[in-house]
């Protein structure tokens, strides 16, 4: 059965303390993985596509990286504004978009 | 703003009423995307049209019915609803369809739905 699993559920940080999110998965055939950020009571906003194992992607504080069967979120060095849910997408065939159900972090000053 | 507007914002309905979700996209996009959203759940598809067409009916009770009269609109009709189908109903849109890999999906700020 296609499935992605993200982890830790929720993620307390101090500002300034790195660390990294985890997205695992079992589909057949990945074409690549999304990354989104979702604010409370907003939806969605793209962060990164991901096409294949060994690449890797950087925007500001973030850095995603893909392996055979995972993709990493590390943040560096984050902000309070790094706040959010992120959350992690495959597409499958049949247009169907299969989402993690994300990590909510908090960073704290 | 993504380019993906969502109306209302929030909804109160009884179970025995009927209302309807509209999502408008000038992006030029030619899929389009209605997700649910509930608490501690993975955002769930429930139908996608591609160039106006669906394409995609994920097993949704027909308690939801989808219409997209064109390619920038796209509404969800809504009746006789149970209060376990109290979400946030999002709607998103894409260039291209979304296996394609070479798009992402756009999404509204959603409709917080209750349903009492």
């Amino acid at each position: 059965e296609d499935q992605v699993t993200q982890s830790p559920e929720a993620l307390r940080l101090q500002e300034g303390e790195s660390s990294s999110l985890n997205c695992s998965y079992t589909v057949s055939g990945l074409r690549g993985l999304f990354w989104y950020r979702q604010d409370p009571g907003k939806g969605p906003e793209f962060l990164f596509t991901l096409y294949s194992a060994g690449e890797e992607k950087e925007k500001e504080r973030l850095k995603a990286t893909l392996t055979k069967k995972e993709s990493f979120l590390h943040i560096t060095a984050p902000k309070p504004e790094d706040s959010a849910t992120y959350l992690c997408a495959v597409p499958l065939d049949t247009d169907k978009l299969i989402f993690g159900t994300g990590t909510r972090l908090q960073v704290f000053p | 703003e993504t380019g993906v507007t969502q109306t209302p914002r929030h909804l109160v309905m009884g179970m025995t009423n009927k209302k309807s979700l509209k999502c408008e996209q000038h992006l030029g996009h030619n899929a389009m995307y209605w997700y649910k959203q509930s608490a501690k759940k993975p955002l769930e598809l429930m139908f996608v049209y591609s160039l106006e067409e669906r394409v995609e009916n994920n097993s949704v009770p027909s308690r939801f019915s989808p219409e997209c009269p064109n390619s920038s609109h796209l509404f969800l009709h809504l009746h006789t609803l149970q209060p376990e189908d109290s979400a946030l109903y999002l709607c998103a849109s894409s260039q291209d369809p979304l296996w394609a890999m070479n798009t992402e999906a756009f999404f509204g700020q959603g409709t917080r739905l209750t349903v009492v």
